[in-house]
């Protein structure tokens, strides 16, 4: 079956635009996280939805948001994008999103704003 | 909070041969699960092996199997018979049961495999 997927692969914003981002998780799966990779924080939570209810949040400012619809697919948004949100944005997909459950990753989007 | 942490930025080892890549973490809870996370130059991140803190038997996939120590907080990856796809970035991660998917993860070890 399909794996995760992440649209667009690539994607170049100016500072002070926005950005939405999106991920088709693998069929029936339900729960759908987030992730920043960056050089110099490394790999960070960003959020996660199961049944289109946003059950944990990381640490970052509101202008990162997020949604999910009633098929799982899910879409990020970042507002006001400033220098420092230049990163891979990581997808993962798992069945109920509980830790026993195995976690699967899209290729990720890379954002990179000038 | 929990914290993860990869002491070794860089590992090589040479082809067939055996490497050891560790991981250290601090939590105050009792039961947990623990990762290890591959991510080739594609950028996909893949599962490894999973643990689960309150199994004592260390678990094994294949060529890979950890050596989890509760006590130390060590979660350590033996990669045998190294082959050339091996070579990638590890991540050590770490979630509570019901943590709704938050993995945390270590800074990574990048893997070289020397042919």
């Amino acid at each position: 079956k399909a794996g995760v997927t992440q649209t667009p692969r690539y994607l170049i914003k100016t500072r002070g635009q926005q950005v939405t981002l999106s991920c088709s998780p693998i069929s029936g799966h339900r729960s759908v996280s987030w992730y920043q990779q960056t050089p110099g924080q490394g790999l960070q939570f960003l959020f996660e939805y199961f049944s289109e209810t946003q059950r944990n949040k990381g640490n970052f400012p509101g202008r990162f948001s997020g949604r999910q619809f009633s098929n799982s697919r899910s879409e990020m948004n970042v507002s006001t994008l400033e220098l420092g949100d230049s990163a891979l944005y990581l997808c993962a997909s798992s069945l109920e999103g509980r830790s026993g459950n195995t976690i699967y990753f899209g290729e990720g989007s890379w954002l990179t704003v000038v | 909070a929990q914290t993860v942490t990869q002491s070794q930025p860089e590992m090589s080892v040479q082809e067939a041969e055996t490497v050891t890549l560790s991981c250290t973490y601090d939590t105050s809870e009792s039961d947990y699960y623990l990762f290890w996370y591959k991510q080739p130059p594609s950028r996909q991140m893949i599962l490894v092996i999973r643990q689960e803190a309150y199994k004592q038997q260390n678990a094994t996939e294949n060529r890979f199997s950890v050596n989890f120590q509760k006590a130390a907080k060590s979660f350590s990856l033996k990669i045998s018979d190294s082959q050339l796809g091996d070579a990638a970035m590890y991540f050590c991660a770490y979630a509570l049961p019901f943590g709704n998917e938050k993995l945390t993860f270590g800074t990574g070890t990048r893997l070289t495999i020397i042919p």
